[in-house]
């Protein structure tokens, strides 16, 4: 029963290299997130998907970038690390396939630690 | 101004005692509030969800909104060491239920 599944849970960065966080969701969910959590900001949106080929931005889009590959999957790609993406990210899920649907089983991955130098 | 505003305590209690986490939020278009618990190194899970103004009970806890006051509450009755965590209130517009805005978190531990 994996639910959410975030790879890797660990990354050290160099300023100016690129990566990219991994989730994968096994509930057949339309609806995928891309959350960063910082100290005494709370979770932060940065893209979501609400279904399978499309993508929004949410509160703080700027320097990343997302695909969503499959209903499956949704990746999140730094493509130049700076020390401000420092931080937690956290991948969800829910069934919702619009944005004006309520969903009360929202679904995070355990987190990617992710640390630029 | 934060959207949302939440105390970041920490705060620290006996076993039993009774827990009250709160926020406060700006925009009238909040429409649905929920609470999250947090355990350390975790993702969040959904504790909690109300829709508009009123009470939502569910065993131990309780969640209140107060939507003339944009402030929101969630209680814990007869606290155990297990509800040791950080909370998170979070809430969403009807017009984009996607973006939900989250406040910082109250660290809480409950000692034995």
């Amino acid at each position: 029963n994996a639910g959410v599944t975030q790879t890797p849970k660990f990354q050290v960065l160099k300023t100016g290299q690129s990566m990219t966080l991994q989730c994968a969701q096994d509930m057949n969910h339309n609806s995928m997130y891309w959350y960063r959590q910082d100290p005494g900001m709370g979770l932060r949106l940065i893209y979501y998907s609400a279904s399978e080929g499309t993508t929004d931005k949410g509160e703080v889009p700027n320097g990343y970038n997302v695909s969503r590959l499959n209903k499956r999957e949704f990746s999140l790609r730094l493509e130049s690390a700076a020390p401000s993406q420092t931080s937690v990210y956290f991948c969800a899920s829910d069934p919702r396939t619009g944005n004006r649907q309520w969903a009360n089983t929202i679904y995070f991955g355990e987190g990617s630690w992710l640390t630029v130098v | 101004q934060k959207e949302v505003e939440q105390d970041p305590g920490p705060l620290s209690v006996p076993e039993g005692a009774i827990v009250s986490l709160n926020c406060t939020y700006s925009n009238s278009a909040f429409q649905y509030f929920m609470w999250y618990r947090q355990y350390s190194r975790k993702g969040p899970e959904l504790l909690m969800y109300t829709y508009s103004s009123g009470n939502k009970e569910d065993g131990r806890f309780t969640a209140q909104v107060d939507k003339s006051s944009k402030y929101i509450s969630l209680f814990i009755r007869d606290s155990q060491p297990s509800d040791s965590a950080t909370y998170l209130c979070a809430m969403s517009a009807l017009s984009n239920n996607n973006d939900m805005r989250f406040g910082a978190g109250t660290r809480l531990t409950v000692k034995p």
